[in-house]
């Protein structure tokens, strides 16, 4: 059964400093990747997705995730945080055609002034 | 904003009820999904629909069970409630592109 892990369960970084937080996959099949965000007492939001060609994804407030088949990750980075970053991060596979997301835990990123 | 939309917002309910949660996704999407998010944890999946019939599900029991109507809103009915299904109850619609639009889910809680 395909599984995601999130290494990091919560990560503290003080404003403007670099973050990456760190997903990986277990799969034997092409996979599509995503990354997305969750504010509190609100739904999720799409950061940014991998399906297919280049194996670097940016999203439109600076956050960028690179796939990287041989280590089956797709960790997600930025190079200067904002206290507006904080947020649960959840990194997610969908397997080929079918709806099904398989996410997971989670990585409570909190941004410090 | 993602054009998929759930009512209630939050709703509370006592152990052996029956709930009803609604989902109206966005035009063009023929794919619905349904997610429950309990405290502290990642999404897990419920089912999907496609085109008004279940085509996948999850680890969850069939008091779990779902509708997906002509007009791209969808269903999540739960009957016999348990304490342990309170939760963030999450739709999401997709299209042809393969990513997924959640709602801003349903807040259950069974008292």
């Amino acid at each position: 059964a395909q599984s995601v892990t999130q290494l990091d369960s919560q990560v503290p970084v003080f404003e403007e400093a670099p973050v990456e937080l760190r997903c990986n996959y277990s799969s034997s099949v092409s996979v599509y990747l995503f990354w997305y965000v969750q504010y509190p007492n609100q739904g999720l939001q799409l950061l940014l997705k991998y399906l297919s060609g280049s194996t670097l994804v940016e999203s439109i407030n600076g956050f960028e995730a690179e796939f990287n088949k041989s280590q089956t990750s797709f960790h997600l980075r930025k190079p200067s945080v904002h206290i507006s970053d904080t947020a649960e991060y959840f990194c997610a596979v969908r397997s080929g055609n079918t709806g099904k997301l398989i996410f997971g835990q989670g990585t409570t990123l909190q941004v410090k002034p | 904003e993602t054009g998929v939309t759930q009512s209630p917002t939050h709703l509370i309910k006592t152990r052996g009820q029956q709930v009803t949660l609604r989902c109206s996704s966005q035009s063009g999407h023929n794919t619905v999904s349904w997610y429950q998010q309990a405290l502290g944890q990642g999404p897990q999946f419920i089912f999907q629909y496609y085109r008004e019939e279940e085509n996948g599900r999850g680890n969850f029991p069939p008091r779990f069970s779902g509708l997906q109507f002509p007009n791209y809103s969808s269903e999540l009915n739960v009957n016999a409630l348990e304490l342990d299904d309170s939760a963030l109850y999450l739709c999401a619609s997709g299209g042809e592109t393969g990513e997924l639009f959640f709602g801003e889910g349903s807040r259950l809680t069974v008292l």
